[in-house]
């Protein structure tokens, strides 16, 4: 069975541009999370999407959005890129029910921006 | 809101030997669920091992165990009989459960970098 994947792996753009990250869970899995993993500042929080909707939002300015597309992969857009969005994003996917709570990451995209 | 803590931020421990990492979080919700993560080098974060808040029994995955002490709000990590692969980061998490009972986010502490040396 395919872990879930992330793209592109590498990421390079100059500040004020905008970035895409694209993300495809487990099969089967409905939840997406977004996470920001900056140096120095460990693992974040970003977005939840489940069934195509945001569950729920981490402390991120409005620059960073999302969606989920009906077959439950995501992508996670940052507008009006700065420096300090430079990080590592890693994508989490997980099934809802009861008794299921792990969540499995995917490699992750390195976002670069100059 | 949760906070996780891990005051080491590195370990260092020799191949075959026992290491615990510490973690102790602050949260006021009684139903939750705990989580050790890996983050080998190559940088895929890697389930480790899960605790339920309600379970007093500790979870057991082969060569790693944890000692989860609710009053305390604490959850190490045992690892026995390292293994240089098991050289990598690793991040406690919380997670409240959703308002219907289902996963949710996760909250990391800051990690712990181990490394397993011969």
């Amino acid at each position: 069975e395919a872990g879930v994947t992330q793209s592109p792996t590498h990421l390079i753009k100059t500040r004020g541009q905008q970035a895409t990250l694209r993300c495809s869970p487990i099969s089967g899995h409905t939840s997406v999370y977004w996470y920001q993993q900056a140096l120095g500042l460990g693992l974040q929080f970003l977005l939840w999407y489940d069934e195509g909707e945001e569950r729920n939002r981490g402390n991120f300015p409005p620059r960073f959005s999302g969606r989920q597309f009906p077959n439950y992969s995501s992508e996670l857009n940052v507008n009006a890129l700065e420096l300090e969005d430079s990080a590592l994003y890693l994508c989490a996917s997980s099934l809802q029910g009861w008794g299921v709570y792990e969540q499995y990451f995917g490699p992750g995209t390195r976002l670069t921006v100059t | 809101a949760q906070t996780v803590t891990q005051s080491q931020p590195e370990m260092s421990v020799q191949e075959a030997e026992t290491v615990t990492l510490s973690c102790t979080y602050d949260t006021s919700e009684s139903n939750y669920y705990l989580f050790w993560y890996k983050q080998p080098p190559s940088r895929q974060m890697i389930l480790v091992i899960r605790q339920e808040a309600y379970k007093q029994q500790n979870a057991t995955e082969n060569r790693f165990s944890v000692n989860f002490q609710k009053a305390a709000k604490s959850f190490s990590l045992k690892i026995s009989d390292s293994q240089l692969g098991d050289t990598a980061m690793y991040f406690c998490a919380f997670m409240k459960l959703s308002n219907t009972g289902t996963a949710s986010k996760l909250t990391f502490g800051t990690g712990t970098r181990l490394q397993v040396t011969l």
